[in-house]
């Protein structure tokens, strides 16, 4: 069975720092990749995802991600934290076409003024 | 377009009580999760339905949980009776095939259940 880990449940940056997230997941099969954010009280919300194609993913609000096959990773970045981005980050993995979702733990992404 | 709605919000009961909760999908949507957080943790799958089959229902508690999606619109999720490890945020999603990643699940607000 596949699993995700998130190092790090909580994450602390000054505004205008590099935000990264890590993600490394485990599947025997090349998967499909997604980064989440719950801002609170608030459903998930798709940030970015991975399926085919380029290994550098581009998503909303100035994130992107890397897949790293060799590292089994996905982390997170963004060159310079916003205070709205403060909020829970989820890693999610997809081997079975939709019927294998599955989340990591999450992190809880602070920033500072 | 109007996104998934879940209700109600926030619910309270006690241990052995019985509560549902419902959610109503993005129009046109053939696929609905019910996930369950709880807190500190990631969401859990709970069942997923293609139209109004089961696709997965796994890893639901099936001597308590219970769920139905009889049109192939809306759902409702049963849990009978309730036990305090319950307590967590039932989320909701939809997503237009289901089919991976090439699809995206869109999901409503959670309804928050507490179990005294």
């Amino acid at each position: 069975a596949q699993s995700v880990t998130q190092l790090g449940s909580h994450v602390s940056v000054s505004e205008g720092a590099l935000v990264l997230l890590r993600c490394n997941y485990s599947s025997s099969v090349p998967p499909y990749l997604f980064w989440y954010v719950q801002y609170p009280n608030q459903g998930l919300q798709l940030l970015l995802k991975y399926t085919t194609g380029a290994t550098l993913v581009k998503g909303i609000n100035g994130f992107e991600a890397e897949f790293k096959k060799s590292e089994t990773s996905f982390h997170l970045t963004k060159p310079s934290a916003h205070m709205s981005d403060a909020a829970e980050y989820f890693c999610a993995v997809d081997d079975n076409y939709g019927q294998n979702f599955v989340f990591g733990p999450g992190t809880r992404l602070s920033v500072l003024p | 377009e109007a996104g998934v709605a879940q209700s109600p919000r926030y619910k309270i009961i006690e241990k052995r009580q019985s509560v549902a909760f419902w959610c109503n999908p993005i129009s046109g949507h053939a696929t609905l999760y019910w996930y369950q957080q709880i807190l500190g943790q990631g969401p859990k799958l709970l069942i997923q339905f293609q139209n109004n089959g089961v696709v997965d229902d796994s890893q639901l508690p099936k001597d308590r949980f219970s769920a139905e999606r009889l049109k192939g619109v809306d759902s409702t999720l049963k849990i009978q009776p309730a036990k305090l490890e319950d307590s967590a945020v039932y989320l909701c999603a939809s997503s237009l095939e289901g089919g991976g990643g090439t699809d995206t699940q869109y999901f409503g607000p959670g309804t928050r259940l507490t179990v005294l």
